[in-house]
């Protein structure tokens, strides 16, 4: 079984500024991967990045980067140039590589980012 | 393309009624799993089907079940309702193979409340 620990639940940041989304997981199998996903409050489950256990270079998708820490199990969420519309709950979801298209869930972390 | 597809949106229902939630992947996507949200229990993974065979199961009562046609679109049927159904149910797709190109989506979900 994975667990998952996402251990701020509320967070806030000025606009433009950059933030980190901490999601720290308890897994003992060697090959995994990692999702962040953003709900807005309308419920949509939206994907925003992906990390391989393997991969040796941090995934970056536009704003979005991962700080990957495999010895450590960390996968932290790194949001650039904060946006009004980033405010919503985001979510850390490992999975296994070989039938990961079951995800466990974090609790969430809610960011909201102030004008 | 078209993302994943979720019906109803939002639905109300009286207790000790069924429902049935649909789901429609993006095209191309073999797999197909319902998840659930609650307030109290977060995101649980209720099952997956792949090929019109369920291939993982969470931990819910026999009350909960799945099946998926030869489309790859998938329903999901809640029977004999109670209050504590009542949540947001999430469907999501992918490939359904393992690494990157197992991205996956989700759809907007169905708002489901028992009263």
């Amino acid at each position: 079984a994975q667990k998952i620990t996402q251990t701020q639940p509320g967070m806030f940041v000025q606009e433009k500024e950059a933030v980190t989304l901490d999601c720290t997981y308890d897994t003992s199998d060697q090959s995994y991967g990692l999702f962040w996903y953003k709900q807005p409050s309308s419920g949509e489950m939206i994907f925003l990045i992906y990390q391989g256990s393997y991969d040796e270079q941090n995934a970056t998708e536009g704003r979005y980067s991962l700080n990957f820490q495999k010895a450590r199990k960390s996968a932290n969420l790194v949001i650039s140039a904060s946006q009004l519309g980033d405010s919503a709950m985001y979510f850390c979801a490992p999975g296994l590589t070989g039938s990961a298209r079951q995800l466990t869930f974090g609790s969430g972390t809610q960011l909201t980012v102030l004008p | 393309k078209a993302g994943v597809t979720q019906t109803p949106r939002y639905l109300i229902k009286t207790r000790g009624q069924q429902v049935t939630l649909s789901c429609s992947p993006i095209s191309g996507h073999r797999s197909v799993s319902w998840y659930q949200q609650t307030p109290g229990q977060g995101l649980q993974f209720l099952f997956e089907y792949f090929s019109e065979t369920q291939r993982n199961k969470g931990n819910f009562p026999g009350r909960f079940s799945g099946r998926q046609f030869s489309n790859s679109r998938s329903e999901m049927n809640v029977s004999t309702l109670e209050l504590g159904d009542s949540a947001l149910y999430l469907c999501a797709s992918s490939l359904g193979r393992g690494g990157a190109g197992n991205t996956i989506y989700f759809g907007e979900g169905s708002w489901l409340t028992v009263v």
